[in-house]
């Protein structure tokens, strides 16, 4: 079956890039009519969906973080990423990436990985 | 952004009591309505799609229901396993949005 796994650095300076990667496995990310989403909790605050990417690298992204947040997407591994700029200490969360069929839900989910900034 | 608003925040019940919760959106969202169960190191689960489209593998005893701007989760019959967040969402336009979420605690 689908699933997908994040990864990436657990600790991110402040102003600096947070860099995650979402890896599918299961099935081609180009089967099915799909958006690959990013959402994080962070402590004490609720879920916060980032954005969403397309297989033709066309993106969404939340308003709210649209100046730092980039989304990039690698069909031939099977890969999308998450970049976002400048991070401060606002910026700690569990970060997920979650597959996003149109319209119907955040149904396939990563187990998450916990970014913290701080020096 | 549309804003979603769920209530109560929290709620503290029995194993086999019924629970309802509720979600409502600051715009219709036509039905796009979905809800997830959260445990704390674990990823958040779909459980409801579409207002009232359960989730394959999720047991019976959870539904949903509502239109336009109000949404219910109901949860018949609480087994230990429920207590947890329970967070909706809508999909009807981007950027997505999420309630709050709902706290469901063992009384």
């Amino acid at each position: 079956q689908v699933q997908l796994q994040e990864s990436g650095p657990g600790l991110v300076k402040p102003s600096q890039t947070l860099s995650l990667t979402c890896t599918v496995s299961g099935a081609s990310m180009k089967s099915g009519n799909s958006y690959w989403s990013w959402i994080r909790l962070p402590a004490g605050e609720g879920l916060q969906w980032l954005g969403r990417i397309y297989t033709t690298g066309a993106t969404s992204y939340n308003p709210s973080l649209e100046s730092r947040v980039a989304f990039s997407i690698d069909t031939s591994q099977n890969q999308f990423s998450l970049e976002l700029k400048s991070v401060t200490a606002a910026d700690t969360a569990v970060y997920w990436c979650a597959r996003d069929p149109v319209g119907d839900g955040l149904d396939i989910w990563g187990p998450g990985t916990m970014v913290t900034v701080s020096s | 952004d549309i804003q979603m608003i769920q209530s109560p925040s929290s709620l503290s019940a029995s194993v086999g009591d019924r629970v309802t919760m509720t979600c409502r959106a600051s715009q219709t969202i036509r039905g796009y309505l979905n809800w997830y169960q959260y445990k704390p190191g674990k990823a958040p689960k779909l459980l409801i799609s579409v207002t009232s489209s359960l989730q394959s593998g999720v047991p019976s005893r959870f539904s949903g229901s509502g239109s336009e701007t109000d949404f219910t989760l109901t949860i018949s019959g609480l087994q230990p396993e429920d207590f947890a967040t329970y967070y909706c969402q809508q999909s009807y336009r981007t950027p997505y949005t999420f309630g709050q979420g709902t706290i469901l605690d063992i009384k």
